[in-house]
């Protein structure tokens, strides 16, 4: 364990499903991010919250809808999606504002797989 | 803009040594970092280098060059457990998002 969990770690969904990824940590960290990993593809940035407040959106369709209710944990909805959003979905978190500190812990992951 | 660029695949027998090289343009620099991940775990963070040179850290090393964004990873006395992918990543720009490589996926043979 990373000390960051992520929930489910294996998820099917059809087109018209809604469902949600949960990601948890209780490190202390202040900032918690979603990024997408496809296959042969770099990690993509999708949202970067800091102290509950969003401060990025990487032009992310809105199918993905992200929610932090506390510096603890943070949760991606998803609802309608399409067959290229299969992929492993990472949480990765971090206490630092720069320098070593800044270095992320990743959750293990949650793989979509939209049918 | 921002653009991390590594080797998709290499190969390397037990006991050898490898690198896996790395390249960046990011529009704010604030450090490197290298993480391992394999297959169906999380990656893990490995290395980070901010000032020019080598940090090295048991089998592992890592080195920098920030006047030529290159940067690499250094793996001695290659043993299976190494064999994963190897992410390369640097800050979008300062004081934000890390942006990250294709990954470079080293297989360690016998």
């Amino acid at each position: 364990e990373t000390g960051v969990t992520q929930t489910p770690r294996h998820l099917v969904m059809g087109m018209t499903n809604k469902k949600s990824l949960k990601c948890e940590q209780h490190l202390g960290h202040n900032a918690m991010y979603w990024y997408k990993q496809s296959a042969k593809k770099p990690l993509e940035l999708m949202f970067v919250y800091n102290f509950k407040e969003q401060t990025e959106n990487n032009s992310v369709p809105s199918r993905f809808s992200p929610e932090c209710p506390n510096s603890s944990h943070l949760f991606l909805h998803l609802h309608t999606l399409q067959p290229e959003d299969s992929a492993l979905y990472l949480c990765a978190s971090t206490g630092g504002t720069g320098g070593r500190n800044y270095g992320y812990t990743f959750g293990s992951g949650t793989r979509l797989t939209v049918v | 803009g921002q653009n991390i660029d590594q080797p998709t695949e290499m190969t390397a027998t037990e006991g050898a040594i490898v690198q896996i090289n790395c390249t960046y343009q990011t529009s704010g620099f604030n450090g490197l970092f290298w993480y391992q991940q394999h297959a169906g775990e999380a990656p893990t963070f490995l290395s980070y280098n901010v000032l020019d040179g080598l940090e090295e850290k048991g089998r592992f090393s890592s080195f920098l060059s920030r006047s030529k964004g290159y940067s690499y990873l250094l793996l001695k006395e290659l043993q299976m457990k190494d064999s994963a992918s190897y992410l390369c990543a640097a800050f979008k720009q300062a004081g934000t998002a890390l942006i990250f490589g294709k990954g470079t996926t080293l297989s360690v043979s016998s």
